[in-house]
This record gives structure tokens, C-alpha cells and sequence, in this order.
């Protein structure tokens, strides 16, 4: 099966500065990459996807790339803000329906 | 709509107790899932169904779990009998199968003593 791998598993960065999260997956079939944020108590949400026809996505702070070759795909945020203090999963996904998770980044952005 | 609904949002029973945990998926959408978070585990994947019938339940970890969906709009994950180490929260997800986001309920915390 699919095995999803995603470093680092905590990310402390200033308030403004860049943050980089990055997943390698093990199985080519998978064309769907999701990536969501999850708040305390609160479930994961999408915040970026990318489908495996694609290099690059942006969404306004954050981007996702995906190297198909490499099987990695990593996110992009920006001008970081203490608001995207969270925990941050990747994830694949074949046209099976099912997505297999990484493990999570625990993102804090220091004011 | 209201999103993915989950009930209880917390859970406490003693190890032997039936425990059921219940999920509305979100209307329209035939995909549903149900996940299981630790910090040891991470997110897993225990079963998902597509218009009502499992398709793969390779992650329900013994037979004390079980998952039915008797219909679109509702679907139940139970342990029985429940032990401390099921103490999780458990997630229910959903989505269509023309868009490709799943969304997520606020989970249940369950918590076996």
C-alpha cells in the first residue's frame, strides 16, 4: 500500500519568514495530493491540493509543488502569520478513493 | 449545510462498555470515512464506504470495531467490548465524488477507563 513520509515533524519560525514542509509518497498510481490544517480541537481542513497533471498551485500565502518523478511534493508558506500555528498533514490519494496521511508538522510561528 | 456532524464530541466509558460513535455525512456526497487519531499514530484510516457500502475496511484494527451505513445521511462506528488503548479521536469524513476535497467533522474524543 501507499506509504506517505513528512518532515520535519515540528517547524518553529519568526513571524514573517518562510516555512517549508515536505512529503515523499511510495506509490505511482497516486495522482491526488492534499494538504490540510488542522487547529486544536478542531478537525483537518483542506487548505491547498494539487492533482498529479501539475507542477505548482498557488493560493495567495501558500503553494504546493509536486515532483512526480522524485514521488515528493512539498508546501510553501509565506510572510508566515502567528494564525497559521497549527499542525500540518500531507497526503496521497489514487483514483482508489482512500488517502493515506503523513505523520504531521506542528507549526509554530513566533510573534 | 452544517458540515460533517459528529456525536458525542466526548466520550467516557469504562473498558467493557459499548461505545458508538456516530457521523451525518455532508448531503449529497457518497464518499464516507472514518479515521482514528493518536499521537502515537497519527491519522489512520479505519473503513470508508462509497453510496453506502464499505469498500475497504483493511484498517478496522480487530473485530471489536464495526462500521455500518444504513443509509446517506448517517453512519456508525462501534467498539465492542471498548479498551483503554481505543482511546482516540475518532474522525468522520465525507465528500463527493466530483470534487475531490473530503471534509472533516470536529471529531469525538474518546476516552476508556
Amino acid at each position: 500500500g501507499e506509504n506517505v513520509e513528512q518532515h520535519p515533524s515540528t517547524l518553529s519560525v519568526q513571524e514573517g519568514d518562510s516555512a517549508v514542509i515536505k512529503c515523499t509518497y511510495s506509490d505511482s498510481a497516486s495522482n491526488y495530493f492534499p494538504w490540510y490544517k488542522q487547529e486544536l480541537g478542531k478537525g483537518p481542513q483542506l487548505i491547498i491540493d494539487i492533482r498529479s497533471n501539475v507542477g505548482e498551485k498557488k493560493d495567495q500565502r501558500i503553494a504546493v509543488t509536486l515532483n512526480k518523478t522524485a514521488k515528493h511534493f512539498s508546501l510553501h508558506i509565506t510572510e508566515t502569520q502567528p494564525e497559521d500555528s497549527a499542525v500540518y498533514f500531507c497526503a496521497a490519494r489514487t483514483n482508489a478513493g482512500k488517502s493515506t496521511f503523513g505523520d504531521g508538522t506542528t507549526l509554530t510561528v513566533k510573534p | 449545510d452544517a458540515g460533517v456532524i459528529q456525536s458525542p464530541r466526548h466520550e467516557v466509558t469504562e473498558m467493557g462498555q459499548e461505545v458508538t460513535l456516530r457521523c451525518k455525512p455532508i448531503s449529497g456526497h457518497d464518499y464516507l470515512f472514518w479515521y482514528r487519531q493518536t499521537m502515537m499514530r497519527g491519522l489512520e484510516l479505519l473503513i470508508y464506504f462509497n453510496n453506502n457500502v464499505p469498500i475497504d475496511d483493511s484498517g478496522m484494527p480487530e473485530d471489536r470495531f464495526s462500521a455500518k451505513m444504513p443509509n446517506a445521511s448517517f453512519s456508525t462506528l462501534k467498539i465492542q467490548p471498548s479498551e483503554p488503548r481505543d482511546s482516540a479521536v475518532y474522525f468522520c469524513a465525507s465528500r463527493w465524488t466530483g470534487n475531490t476535497e473530503a471534509f472533516f467533522g470536529q471529531g469525538t474524543r474518546l476516552t476508556v477507563v
